[in-house]
Protein backbone atom coordinates (compact mmCIF):
# COMPACT_ATOMS: atom_id res chain seq x y z
CA UNK A 1 0.00 0.00 0.00
CA UNK A 2 1.11 3.54 -0.67
CA UNK A 3 2.11 5.27 2.55
CA UNK A 4 1.16 8.51 0.94
CA UNK A 5 -1.77 9.37 -1.66
CA UNK A 6 -1.88 12.19 -3.12
CA UNK A 7 -4.87 11.79 -5.97
CA UNK A 8 -4.66 15.34 -7.81
CA UNK A 9 -2.40 14.70 -10.56
CA UNK A 10 -2.97 18.87 -11.55
CA UNK A 11 -4.95 21.53 -9.89
CA UNK A 12 -6.25 24.97 -11.07
CA UNK A 13 -6.92 27.87 -8.98
CA UNK A 14 -8.03 31.56 -9.38
CA UNK A 15 -6.44 34.12 -8.12
CA UNK A 16 -6.76 35.12 -4.40
CA UNK A 17 -9.14 32.03 -4.07
CA UNK A 18 -8.77 29.02 -1.62
CA UNK A 19 -7.47 25.92 -2.46
CA UNK A 20 -7.15 22.50 -1.05
CA UNK A 21 -4.36 20.22 -2.10
CA UNK A 22 -5.25 17.06 -0.73
CA UNK A 23 -3.21 14.11 1.15
CA UNK A 24 -3.84 10.93 2.40
CA UNK A 25 -1.34 8.60 4.43
CA UNK A 26 -0.98 5.07 6.08
CA UNK A 27 0.86 4.10 8.78
CA UNK A 28 0.33 2.03 12.25
CA UNK A 29 2.78 3.94 13.95
CA UNK A 30 1.41 5.99 16.89
CA UNK A 31 4.04 8.62 16.41
CA UNK A 32 4.51 10.11 12.65
CA UNK A 33 5.12 13.70 11.40
CA UNK A 34 3.51 15.17 7.97
CA UNK A 35 5.19 17.95 6.16
CA UNK A 36 4.38 19.63 2.96
CA UNK A 37 6.48 21.07 0.38
CA UNK A 38 6.95 23.30 -2.55
CA UNK A 39 8.78 22.36 -5.55
CA UNK A 40 8.57 26.04 -8.02
CA UNK A 41 9.99 25.23 -11.79
CA UNK A 42 13.51 25.85 -10.66
CA UNK A 43 13.59 22.55 -8.70
CA UNK A 44 14.36 23.52 -4.95
CA UNK A 45 12.47 22.02 -2.15
CA UNK A 46 10.78 24.37 0.14
CA UNK A 47 9.17 23.48 3.41
CA UNK A 48 5.54 24.77 4.06
CA UNK A 49 4.31 23.01 7.21
CA UNK A 50 4.78 20.12 9.83
CA UNK A 51 1.53 18.42 11.98
CA UNK A 52 3.01 16.39 14.72
CA UNK A 53 0.72 13.16 14.93
CA UNK A 54 -0.05 14.27 18.59
CA UNK A 55 -0.38 18.21 17.84
CA UNK A 56 -4.22 18.82 18.96
CA UNK A 57 -4.82 21.75 16.58
CA UNK A 58 -3.88 22.35 12.76
CA UNK A 59 -0.56 23.94 11.53
CA UNK A 60 -0.67 27.16 10.71
CA UNK A 61 2.05 29.06 8.92
CA UNK A 62 0.71 32.67 7.36
CA UNK A 63 -1.52 31.73 4.02
CA UNK A 64 -0.68 28.01 4.52
CA UNK A 65 -2.28 25.47 7.10
CA UNK A 66 -3.57 21.65 7.46
CA UNK A 67 -6.25 20.09 7.47
CA UNK A 68 -5.61 17.43 9.71
CA UNK A 69 -8.00 14.74 10.32
CA UNK A 70 -6.57 11.85 12.02
CA UNK A 71 -9.34 9.21 12.07
CA UNK A 72 -9.51 9.84 8.78
CA UNK A 73 -5.51 9.73 7.76
CA UNK A 74 -5.51 12.82 5.77
CA UNK A 75 -3.61 15.81 5.72
CA UNK A 76 -4.83 18.17 3.59
CA UNK A 77 -3.05 21.60 2.80
CA UNK A 78 -5.24 24.65 2.07
CA UNK A 79 -3.52 27.71 0.90
CA UNK A 80 -5.79 30.80 1.21
CA UNK A 81 -5.75 34.07 -1.00
CA UNK A 82 -3.62 32.11 -3.50
CA UNK A 83 -1.27 34.25 -5.49
CA UNK A 84 0.95 33.35 -8.67
CA UNK A 85 3.77 32.57 -7.06
CA UNK A 86 2.07 29.63 -5.62
CA UNK A 87 2.24 28.00 -8.91
CA UNK A 88 4.51 24.95 -8.18
CA UNK A 89 4.47 21.50 -7.60
CA UNK A 90 3.53 20.47 -4.00
CA UNK A 91 4.71 17.59 -2.13
CA UNK A 92 2.77 15.98 1.06
CA UNK A 93 5.69 13.83 3.13
CA UNK A 94 5.41 11.41 6.49
CA UNK A 95 7.77 10.92 8.82
CA UNK A 96 7.56 7.85 10.15
CA UNK A 97 9.36 6.70 13.34
CA UNK A 98 12.85 8.26 13.53
CA UNK A 99 14.19 7.89 10.35
CA UNK A 100 11.61 6.78 7.36
CA UNK A 101 10.70 9.40 4.82
CA UNK A 102 7.74 8.72 2.71
CA UNK A 103 6.57 11.70 -0.18
CA UNK A 104 3.31 11.72 -2.53
CA UNK A 105 3.78 11.81 -5.59
CA UNK A 106 3.01 15.22 -5.67
CA UNK A 107 -0.28 18.37 -6.94
CA UNK A 108 0.83 20.54 -9.94
CA UNK A 109 -0.76 23.86 -9.10
CA UNK A 110 -1.16 26.83 -11.03
CA UNK A 111 -2.83 29.90 -10.36
CA UNK A 112 -4.96 31.63 -13.03
CA UNK A 113 -5.04 35.49 -12.86
CA UNK B 1 27.79 29.11 3.45
CA UNK B 2 25.01 28.01 5.47
CA UNK B 3 22.81 25.19 5.28
CA UNK B 4 23.33 22.29 2.99
CA UNK B 5 25.09 22.27 0.21
CA UNK B 6 25.49 19.51 -2.39
CA UNK B 7 28.20 19.13 -5.32
CA UNK B 8 28.83 18.40 -8.52
CA UNK B 9 25.55 20.30 -9.09
CA UNK B 10 25.41 18.27 -12.58
CA UNK B 11 27.14 15.26 -13.48
CA UNK B 12 27.05 13.09 -17.08
CA UNK B 13 28.61 9.78 -16.47
CA UNK B 14 29.10 6.25 -18.06
CA UNK B 15 27.05 2.82 -17.39
CA UNK B 16 29.64 1.18 -14.91
CA UNK B 17 31.59 4.35 -13.81
CA UNK B 18 31.51 5.27 -10.09
CA UNK B 19 30.29 8.55 -8.62
CA UNK B 20 30.44 9.66 -5.50
CA UNK B 21 27.34 12.58 -4.90
CA UNK B 22 28.57 14.72 -1.63
CA UNK B 23 26.38 16.45 0.87
CA UNK B 24 27.51 18.59 3.71
CA UNK B 25 25.59 20.05 6.18
CA UNK B 26 26.44 23.27 8.51
CA UNK B 27 24.01 22.81 11.26
CA UNK B 28 25.16 19.56 12.98
CA UNK B 29 21.97 18.26 12.26
CA UNK B 30 22.06 14.26 13.39
CA UNK B 31 19.76 12.99 10.71
CA UNK B 32 20.50 13.36 7.10
CA UNK B 33 19.07 11.95 4.07
CA UNK B 34 19.36 11.22 0.20
CA UNK B 35 16.49 10.98 -2.17
CA UNK B 36 16.22 10.51 -5.71
CA UNK B 37 13.27 12.39 -8.11
CA UNK B 38 12.15 10.74 -10.41
CA UNK B 39 8.96 11.96 -12.92
CA UNK B 40 5.85 10.17 -11.62
CA UNK B 41 7.27 8.65 -8.41
CA UNK B 42 7.95 11.99 -6.10
CA UNK B 43 11.37 11.70 -4.59
CA UNK B 44 11.87 8.40 -2.83
CA UNK B 45 14.29 7.69 0.18
CA UNK B 46 17.49 5.78 -0.80
CA UNK B 47 19.63 6.36 2.46
CA UNK B 48 19.35 8.02 5.83
CA UNK B 49 21.85 8.73 8.66
CA UNK B 50 20.41 9.27 12.22
CA UNK B 51 24.05 9.93 13.13
CA UNK B 52 27.96 9.39 12.34
CA UNK B 53 28.52 6.38 11.75
CA UNK B 54 25.35 5.07 11.90
CA UNK B 55 23.46 4.95 8.43
CA UNK B 56 20.18 2.51 7.30
CA UNK B 57 18.21 1.81 4.10
CA UNK B 58 15.34 3.84 2.65
CA UNK B 59 13.06 2.53 0.26
CA UNK B 60 15.22 2.42 -2.74
CA UNK B 61 19.06 1.39 -1.53
CA UNK B 62 19.96 -1.25 -3.94
CA UNK B 63 23.05 0.07 -6.21
CA UNK B 64 23.86 2.97 -3.49
CA UNK B 65 26.49 3.10 -0.85
CA UNK B 66 26.79 6.18 1.95
CA UNK B 67 29.17 6.81 4.92
CA UNK B 68 29.18 9.33 7.59
CA UNK B 69 32.06 9.35 9.19
CA UNK B 70 31.33 13.27 10.15
CA UNK B 71 28.22 14.65 11.53
CA UNK B 72 28.46 17.32 8.33
CA UNK B 73 29.19 15.12 5.50
CA UNK B 74 26.75 12.33 4.35
CA UNK B 75 28.44 11.54 0.88
CA UNK B 76 26.41 9.32 -1.43
CA UNK B 77 28.20 6.84 -3.80
CA UNK B 78 26.79 4.45 -6.64
CA UNK B 79 29.70 1.71 -6.97
CA UNK B 80 28.78 0.87 -10.83
CA UNK B 81 26.10 3.75 -12.04
CA UNK B 82 23.37 2.33 -14.51
CA UNK B 83 21.02 4.19 -16.98
CA UNK B 84 17.91 3.64 -14.23
CA UNK B 85 19.95 5.39 -12.29
CA UNK B 86 19.49 8.88 -13.82
CA UNK B 87 17.38 11.05 -11.67
CA UNK B 88 18.08 14.30 -9.50
CA UNK B 89 19.32 13.58 -6.17
CA UNK B 90 18.36 15.58 -3.12
CA UNK B 91 20.06 15.75 0.14
CA UNK B 92 18.34 16.54 3.14
CA UNK B 93 18.77 17.31 7.23
CA UNK B 94 16.26 17.42 9.96
CA UNK B 95 16.24 19.64 12.35
CA UNK B 96 13.98 21.15 15.21
CA UNK B 97 11.82 24.30 14.41
CA UNK B 98 11.88 27.10 16.83
CA UNK B 99 8.26 26.87 17.13
CA UNK B 100 8.11 23.12 17.54
CA UNK B 101 8.49 19.96 15.51
CA UNK B 102 10.76 19.31 12.63
CA UNK B 103 11.62 20.85 9.81
CA UNK B 104 13.32 18.99 6.75
CA UNK B 105 15.93 21.43 4.52
CA UNK B 106 16.98 20.22 1.57
CA UNK B 107 20.07 20.76 -0.85
CA UNK B 108 19.54 22.37 -4.30
CA UNK B 109 19.95 19.01 -5.56
CA UNK B 110 22.43 17.02 -7.97
CA UNK B 111 20.89 16.02 -11.79
CA UNK B 112 22.80 12.84 -12.90
CA UNK B 113 22.94 11.83 -15.79
CA UNK B 114 24.82 8.32 -16.88
CA UNK B 115 25.27 7.35 -20.39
Amino acid sequence: AQKITQTQPGMFVQEKEAVTLDCTYDTSDPSYGLFWYKQPSSGEMIFLIYQGSYDQQNATEGRYSLNFQKARKSANLVISASQLGDSAMYFCAMREGIGQFYFGTGTSLTVIP
Amino acid sequence: DAGITQSPRYKITETGRQVTLMCHQTWSHSYMFWYRQDLGHGLRLIYYSAAADITDKGEVPDGYVVSRSKTENFPLTLESATRSQTSVYFCASVGLREGGGNEQFFGPGTRLTVL
